[in-house]
């Protein structure tokens, strides 16, 4: 079975561009998840998809940040315009339904650099 | 105050020997808890969950207290490919995990 991926590996942006990073769950996983590491602190939740449907984006960090999963199958997560402080590694994780007892499987991560 | 408090080490151990370490979490209402583990530049692994009574896989052994809202892990006869970062992670809802620091252990030859 493949694992989740994600794309790119690396970016390297300047302040006040775009960037979008995708995330691939492992087939079959209703169940999404964004979370992120900024540099020395750990990793945090951002958000939770549910198929097409945000069921929780409390962690969120500012309206730059927007998140879609259309179909409910791979989702992306822009960020618009990026700030120094969005540095940092984000990982997709997925998992089967129902959330609450299936281990959620991460991605290898997208590493942010912002200039 | 932090979700999940762990000591970041580093512990530096030789082959063989017995590490272990802990965790605190806030949450009292937290309902399930795992040790994951991640290797430098790579995504967490889940390695365990924790359960009230405390389990063992293999050379790992896990506790939990839930009145003291500490968690543990002990690694006995460590090798050399158990240097990783461990990380306590506590779920307070049905799905979102709250992740510590980590803690960094390194096993020499």
């Amino acid at each position: 079975e493949a694992g989740v991926t994600q794309f790119p590996s690396h970016s390297v942006i300047e302040k006040g561009q775009t960037v979008t990073l995708r995330c691939d769950p492992i087939s079959g996983h209703d169940n999404l998840y964004w979370y992120r590491r900024v540099m020395g602190k750990e990793i945090k939740f951002l958000l939770h998809f549910v198929k097409e449907s945000k069921q929780d984006e409390s962690g969120m960090p500012n309206n730059r940040f927007l998140a879609e999963r259309t179909g409910g199958t791979y989702s992306t997560l822009k960020v618009q315009p990026a700030e120094l402080e969005d540095s940092g590694v984000y990982f997709c994780a997925s998992s089967r339904a129902p959330a609450g007892v299936r281990e959620q499987f991460f991605g290898p991560g997208t590493r942010l650099t912002v200039l | 105050r932090k979700e999940v408090e762990q000591d970041p080490g580093p512990f530096n151990v030789p082959e063989g020997a017995t590490v272990a370490f802990n965790c605190t979490y806030s949450n009292s209402a937290s309902q399930s808890f795992f040790w994951y583990r991640q290797d430098c530049r790579k995504e967490p692994k889940l390695l365990m969950s924790v359960y009230s009574s405390g389990n063992e896989d293999g050379r790992f052994t896990a506790q939990l207290n839930r009145a003291s809202q500490y968690i543990s892990l002990l690694i006995r006869d460590s090798k050399l490919s158990d240097s990783a970062t461990y990380l306590c992670v506590v779920k307070a809802n049905d799905y979102k995990l709250s992740f510590g620091a980590g803690t960094t252990v390194t096993v020499r030859a």
